[in-house]
């Protein structure tokens, strides 16, 4: 099973509204790095939290990260049509290296 | 910026054959990666590598083979290739110098086997 996974599967909502998108993962973790996937594309990286934050910003981007209850959210605020994409979450347990371990993903769409 | 370049975006190939998917990044970057993404999946790793000549299988490196022998790129071989294996093909790379050390992808290969 993925030691990452997305909730919702699948998500629509109106462009300007909020976006929640949660990860929940099963063994404890170094890090863990939301990454957007455009159709037909590669993924680009958005924001990574480390295991002693709560929470981070970056522009309209906001994650937060419950390491008791292993699980995390991406809040992406007053949504664009250019938000559509993929989102997944990754963790790194993995002390000094870089392996990602990656989940299933949500496929955000914003409706103009 | 980074660029993770991949041979092909499409490729047809049939049942047995030897195919061989590159990639190249402009980064120096010690650390690539060969993933495949499925749908339901995700994206599940292949094959990694620290450095030049090293590589260590990731979650499902059955079926495949990888070469590093410069820095800059890192092949994935299906050495007799089959049906179960069409699938898209994600290659990234990244550092340990960089902040956050994020992974740097590259557009995919989307590998169809007849």
């Amino acid at each position: 099973s993925q030691q990452g996974e997305e909730d919702p599967q699948a998500l629509s909502i109106q462009e300007g509204e909020n976006a929640t998108m949660n990860c929940s993962y099963k063994t404890s973790i170094n890090n863990l790095q939301w990454y957007r996937q455009n159709s037909g594309r590669g993924l680009v990286h958005l924001i990574l939290i480390r295991s002693n934050e709560r929470e981070k910003h970056s522009g309209r981007l906001r994650v937060t990260l419950d390491t008791s209850k292993k699980s995390s959210s991406l809040l992406i605020t007053a949504s664009r049509a250019a938000d559509t994409a993929s989102y997944f979450c990754a963790t790194d347990a993995n002390f000094g290296n870089e392996k990602l371990t990656f989940g299933t993903g949500t496929r955000l769409t914003i409706i103009p | 910026d980074v660029k993770v370049t991949q041979s092909s975006r499409y490729l047809v190939k049939r049942t047995g054959e030897k195919v061989f998917l590159e990639c190249v990044q402009d980064m120096d970057h010690e650390n690539m990666f060969w993933y495949r993404q499925d749908p339901g999946l995700g994206l599940r790793l292949i094959y990694f590598s620290y450095d030049v000549k090293m590589k260590e299988k990731g979650d499902i490196p059955e079926g495949y083979s990888v070469s590093r022998e410069k820095k800059e790129r890192f092949s994935l071989i299906l050495e007799s290739a089959s049906t179960n294996q069409t699938s898209m093909y994600l290659c990234a790379s990244s550092s340990p110098r960089e902040d956050n050390q994020p992974q740097h992808f590259g557009d995919g290969t989307r590998l169809s086997i007849l």
